[in-house]
């Protein structure tokens, strides 16, 4: 079992939606949670970062993290053809890169 | 402001061939990292530095070496290329304390080993 599972997809939506995109991961010491996004041919640019539980909002992304269930989303309102990349969670024990695990990643488009 | 700077962008390598791939970073932060990303794969860390002089493996070091002489330069050396190393590789930097999750990638280097 991979420390952290994130689908794939590709997951495709209409421009407007509401896209959900999850992982699970099997380490219960992971305290920071991270979303990262990238668009094809670039680096990842970080676009959510929450320490332990709860819910965190920043324009039309929210994420969320339920510690108790290993499970943590990223919620896209109003999807645009510009949110078109591909999202990777990451999660760590403590701080430092070196810690850190990257979900797999999914990708997303969102048609005009 | 040019944050995480690598080159070359692409590369071809024959098997057996050796090259080092350069990154540097203007932001002062201590820790740099290697990252190859292959397909399905996820992100996968070769090696880190915490400050210049020091290093470590990550997950997938074989195959590679690094240097840090300076803050700002974090080198990645393949020796004896094989294809297995074909791969997008990612240099990234973060500074220390809460910082230290937040990772600043470079724009990659594709890598081919034919």
């Amino acid at each position: 079992q991979k420390e952290v599972e994130q689908d794939p997809g590709p997951l495709s939506v209409p421009e407007g939606a509401i896209v959900s995109l999850n992982c699970t991961y099997s380490n219960s010491a992971f305290q920071y949670f991270m979303w990262y996004r990238q668009y094809s041919r670039k680096g990842p640019e970080l676009l959510m970062y929450t320490y332990s539980s709860g819910n965190k909002e920043d324009g039309r992304f929210t994420a969320q993290v339920d510690k108790s269930s290993k499970y943590i989303s990223l919620f896209i309102r109003d999807s645009q053809p510009s949110d078109s990349a591909t999202y990777l969670c990451a999660m760590s024990e403590g701080t430092g890169g070196f810690k850190t695990i990257f979900g797999a990643g999914t990708r997303l488009f969102v048609k005009a | 402001n040019a944050g995480v700077t690598q080159t070359p962008k692409f590369r071809i390598l024959k098997i057996g061939q050796s090259m080092t791939l350069q990154c540097a970073q203007d932001m002062n932060h201590n820790y740099m990292y290697w990252y190859r990303q292959d397909p399905g794969m996820g992100l996968k860390l070769i090696y880190y530095s915490v400050g210049a002089g020091i290093t470590d493996k990550g997950e997938v070091p074989n195959g590679y070496n690094v240097s840090r002489s300076t803050t700002e330069d974090f080198p990645l050396r393949l020796e004896l290329a094989a294809p297995s190393q074909t791969s997008v590789y990612f240099c990234a930097s973060s500074s220390t304390g809460v910082g230290a999750n937040v990772l600043t990638f470079g724009a990659g280097s594709r890598l081919t080993v034919l």
